[in-house]
């Protein structure tokens, strides 16, 4: 089955650094790539996603890069606020299992203003 | 439109009884699935329903768990009797067609079992 791995498992920047999360998944046949973002005490809520036809995706401050080759993909925060603080988790659609998403193990960002 | 909502939000329990989570996912929404965060770990698939069909069931851990969502509406997932290794954090989600597999999910609250 699918597996993502997700590093860092923390990242601590300063406000305004930019901050990169890295993910792998061994599925070559996924072909949909959400990011959540858990602030504390809420829920998951999507932020961005890519799909496998695309390279690179933006959203103001939040982009997502997808290497289909290496299997791997990027979220990439530019301009970091304090509100960006959260856990952050990718996920990868296992195409040929049906609809689960298959999470990394998360990514706890804090911005230290 | 309203959320996925989940009930209740916390629960705590001793080993050996019975809890049973609610989820209401968003109006119209075929897809319901039920996910699980144990100790600060990856979240990880329970179960998938197409209106009130399972779908796929592999990431049930064992038959003390049942998932049911009678006339393809909320859904409710039973643990009997609940074992220390079932605390965590459930989470349920939902998404729109039964045919397009990206469509996005949205996320409930969760809720947070502990097991005494």
């Amino acid at each position: 089955g699918e597996n993502v791995e997700q590093h860092p498992s923390t990242l601590s920047v300063q406000e305004g650094d930019s901050a990169v999360i890295k993910c792998t998944y061994s599925d070559s046949a996924s072909n949909y790539f959400p990011w959540y973002k858990q602030e504390l005490g809420k829920r998951p809520q999507l932020i961005i996603d890519i799909r496998s036809n695309v390279g690179e995706k933006k959203d103001q401050r939040i982009a997502v890069t997808l290497n289909k080759t290496a299997k791997h993909f990027s979220l990439h925060i530019t301009e970091t606020q304090p509100e960006d603080s959260a856990v952050y988790f990718c996920a990868a659609i296992q195409y040929n299992a049906g609809n689960m998403l298959t999470f990394g193990g998360g990514t706890r960002l804090m911005v230290k203003p | 439109e309203a959320g996925v909502t989940q009930f209740p939000s916390h629960s705590v329990i001793e080993k050996g009884q019975t809890v049973t989570l609610r989820c209401d996912p968003i109006s119209g929404h075929d897809n319901l699935y039920w996910y699980r965060r144990v100790m600060g770990k990856e979240i990880k698939f329970l179960l998938h329903f197409v209106k009130e069909s399972k779908q796929d069931e592999s990431g049930m851990p064992n038959n003390r768990f049942l998932a049911e969502r009678t006339g393809g509406t909320y859904s409710t997932l039973k643990v009997q009797p609940a074992e220390l290794e079932d605390s965590g954090v459930y989470f349920c989600a939902s998404s729109r067609s039964s045919r397009a597999s990206t469509d996005t999910q949205y996320f409930g609250p969760g809720t947070r079992l502990t097991v005494l």
